[in-house]
């Protein structure tokens, strides 16, 4: 069972800023990882599949790298509408996410 | 245009079984690389990954939850049902049930129903 640590939790930051969030497999899955993004009281969104291509119709304000075992999602100027929780997603195997990051406003 | 809607009760009973129903439009589970997956969120906590049909009519289902899940799909009707046995008040979720694509043998799930919330309480 593979198991995504994704960090960190929970991150403060504010209009304009530049935010990462990591997640580390716990072996190699290649690039069998998704992200995606979920306000509240809504479904979650598909922000980026396959490690590093963006979903239609999502800014190119986000994106994804990584291979192996370590993935890096990134929003190089966050919006206001960006203040949400972050999934990610291994499919290499049986599905997980990871536990989420939280991006609340600082 | 594609679109996903769960449909099932909001109260079941501890050791009673949950069916929940996908009615589905705008795509075919019959089209090559096409799958439906079940999700689920307790509230307040992560998305759990709980199983996925797809256009062969392969079965997959979490590990942790495998001998308690069941899945058939109705391709004329757009539909496909899970069915979890013996719930329990940890199950109480939102169940959210979502299209899979393959892409270079990625599967990624590009489109959700809006989500039902089952309660499990006696």
């Amino acid at each position: 069972d593979i198991q995504m640590t994704q960090s960190p939790s929970t991150l403060s930051a504010s209009v304009g800023d530049r935010v990462t969030i990591t997640c580390r497999a716990s072996q190699n899955i290649v690039n069998y990882v998704n992200w995606y993004q979920q306000r509240p009281g809504k479904a979650p969104k598909l922000l980026i599949y396959a490690a590093s291509k963006l979903q239609d119709g999502v800014p190119s304000r986000f994106r994804g790298s990584g291979s192996g075992a370590d993935f890096t999602l990134a929003i190089s100027s966050l919006q206001p509408e960006d203040f949400a929780t972050y999934y990610c997603q291994q499919t290499y195997t049986s599905p997980r996410f990871g536990g989420g990051t939280k991006v609340e406003l600082k | 245009q594609v679109t996903l809607r769960e449909s099932g009760p909001a109260v079941v009973k501890p050791t009673h079984t949950l069916t929940l129903t996908c009615s589905f439009s705008g795509f075919s589970l019959s089209t090559t690389a096409m799958s439906v997956s079940w999700i689920r969120q307790p509230p307040g906590k992560a998305l759990e990954w709980l199983a996925r049909i797809d256009w062969e009519d392969e079965e997959f289902y979490s590990p942790s939850l495998q001998t308690r899940l069941a899945l058939s799909k109705d391709t004329s009707k757009n539909q496909v049902v899970l069915t979890v046995t013996n719930m329990d008040p940890v199950d109480t979720a939102t169940y959210y049930c979502a299209r899979g694509r393959m892409i270079g043998g990625v599967i990624s799930c590009d489109h959700w129903g809006q989500g039902l919330l089952v309660t499990v309480s006696s």
